[in-house]
């Protein structure tokens, strides 16, 4: 079946960088972009951007844009987001997701709780 | 990027049927036929329910459904049971931002 798994949680302090891995199995990850979405504590859903599973295209969220990077490894099928220059309010649970043509997502990776603090 | 709108929370009892609206604008919601539907549940991963305004993914009860109207787009949820009881978000293209865009949530409860 369809499985998104993601790396474990993070303690990170603020101007600090972090990196959550998420590999998927199951399909053909060349076939479908990956998103990256994020869920900050007693917040909704927030839509980081996506990278194409087959080449280097991503499309970044303008509130994060120089702060992020996406980067996918096609063999691994492993994709990865880097934020860096933490702040607390970067305390979140990251999400990923498989991203459809239509940008529908699904399934989820079990999220990574990723805490920003001094 | 502005949140689409979303009531803030709705209730049923078991057996009824309830909607959810999502209000965006023409550069959303009312430009594309990409609007998605997510259930919620508090500690778990989100979950697809519907994809491309009202396309139902394979193993989501015919109970969902979407639809749009508009700017408008909603999801119902007909024969309640104690398991929809989660937070549901919408989620659209944007042709202003050329990303996409989640809802506020809906936390429905079913009572």
């Amino acid at each position: 079946q369809v499985q998104l798994v993601q790396s474990g949680a993070e303690v990170k302090k603020p101007g600090a960088s972090v990196r959550v891995s998420c590999k998927a199995s199951g399909y053909t990850f060349t076939s479908y972009g990956i998103s990256w979405v994020r869920q900050a504590p007693g917040q909704g859903l927030e839509w980081m951007g996506w990278i194409s599973g087959h080449n280097d295209n991503a499309n970044y969220a303008q509130k994060l844009q120089g702060r992020v990077t996406m980067t996918t490894d096609t063999s691994s099928s492993t994709a990865y987001m880097e934020l860096r220059s933490l702040r607390s309010d970067d305390t979140a649970v990251y999400y990923c997701a498989r991203r459809g043509g239509g940008y529908w997502l699904g399934p989820w990776g079990q999220g990574t709780l990723v805490i920003v603090s001094s | 990027q502005s949140a689409l709108t979303q009531p803030r929370s709705v209730s049923g009892s078991p057996g009824q049927s309830v909607t959810i609206s999502c209000t965006g604008s023409s550069s959303d919601v009312g430009g594309y036929y990409y609007v998605s539907w997510y259930q919620h549940h508090p500690g778990k991963a989100p979950k697809l329910m519907i994809y491309d305004v009202n396309q139902r993914p394979s193993g989501v009860p015919d109970r969902f459904s979407g639809s749009k109207s508009g700017n408008t787009a909603s999801l119902t949820i007909s024969g309640l049971q104690a398991e929809d009881e989660a937070d549901y978000y919408c989620c659209s293209y944007s042709g202003t931002y050329s990303n996409a865009v989640f809802g506020g949530g809906t936390k429905l409860a079913v009572l």
